[in-house]
């Protein structure tokens, strides 16, 4: 079964709005994390966000939001005020800090994300 | 930012050869990892290293080797590469702050021909 699932494969918004990306995780550690990275058409792989599910706030970077709904298991992101450099594929991730001592990061399969101008 | 970087940065081989990418870092991070990347499928992940000459597969290892003799280099060996081996590869580090996520390599193309 798919620990991470992205239901949107591709979302648009128009430039300046907020769109929010989803993502429902599955797992029985109470411990855990989650991570969004944005890959633009270039390829590199960049850290946006981080919450940590003991975290009583949702994590906040800038434009980046991380909406944390624990009961409900998903951690959707939030980008406000859109930019035409938004535009991107999006990855969701979870570690499970139980699982292991190898630090391995489970990923979901991305949305694809364009801000239209 | 943490200092990984891999090589090279694109390469074409020929089918049966055998191909090795590098990944260096700076940062003394114990932790590496070998992702390939193709539509549809998303990160897979081919092997990681906890240690100098610690390493275990990872979903997708048939078919790759890895060594790490140095804190610093982790290697990727494609044995006898095959056209399902045409993708991108990438390396990541686990930081040590921020939930210990990755720091990704700039990813290497991999076409096999």
């Amino acid at each position: 079964a798919q620990k991470i699932t992205q239901t949107q494969p591709g979302m648009f918004v128009q430039e300046k709005e907020a769109v929010t990306l989803d993502c429902t995780y599955d797992t029985s550690d109470p411990s855990y994390g989650l991570f969004w990275y944005k890959q633009p058409s270039s390829g590199e792989m960049i850290f946006l966000i981080y919450q940590g599910s003991y975290d009583q706030q949702n994590a906040t970077e800038g434009r980046y939001s991380l909406n944390f709904q624990k009961a409900r298991k998903s951690a959707n992101l939030v980008i406000s005020a859109s930019q035409l450099g938004d535009s991107a594929m999006y990855f969701c991730a979870m570690r499970e800090h139980n699982a292991g001592n190898n630090r391995k990061l489970i990923w979901g399969l991305g949305t694809s994300l364009a801000v239209n101008p | 930012d943490a200092g990984i970087t891999q090589s090279p940065r694109h390469k074409v081989t020929e089918t049966g050869t055998p191909v090795t990418l590098r990944c260096h870092q700076t940062e003394n991070h114990r932790y590496m990892y070998w992702y390939r990347q193709d539509p549809g499928h998303g990160l897979r992940l081919i092997h990681y290293s906890y240690g100098v000459k610690d390493t275990d597969k990872g979903e997708v290892s048939d078919g790759y080797s890895v060594s790490r003799s140095k804190t610093e280099d982790f290697l990727l060996t494609l044995e006898s590469a095959t056209s399902s081996q045409t993708s991108v590869y990438f390396c990541a580090i686990s930081a040590g702050t921020g939930g210990y996520g990755y720091t990704f390599g700039s990813g290497t193309r991999l076409t096999v021909v």
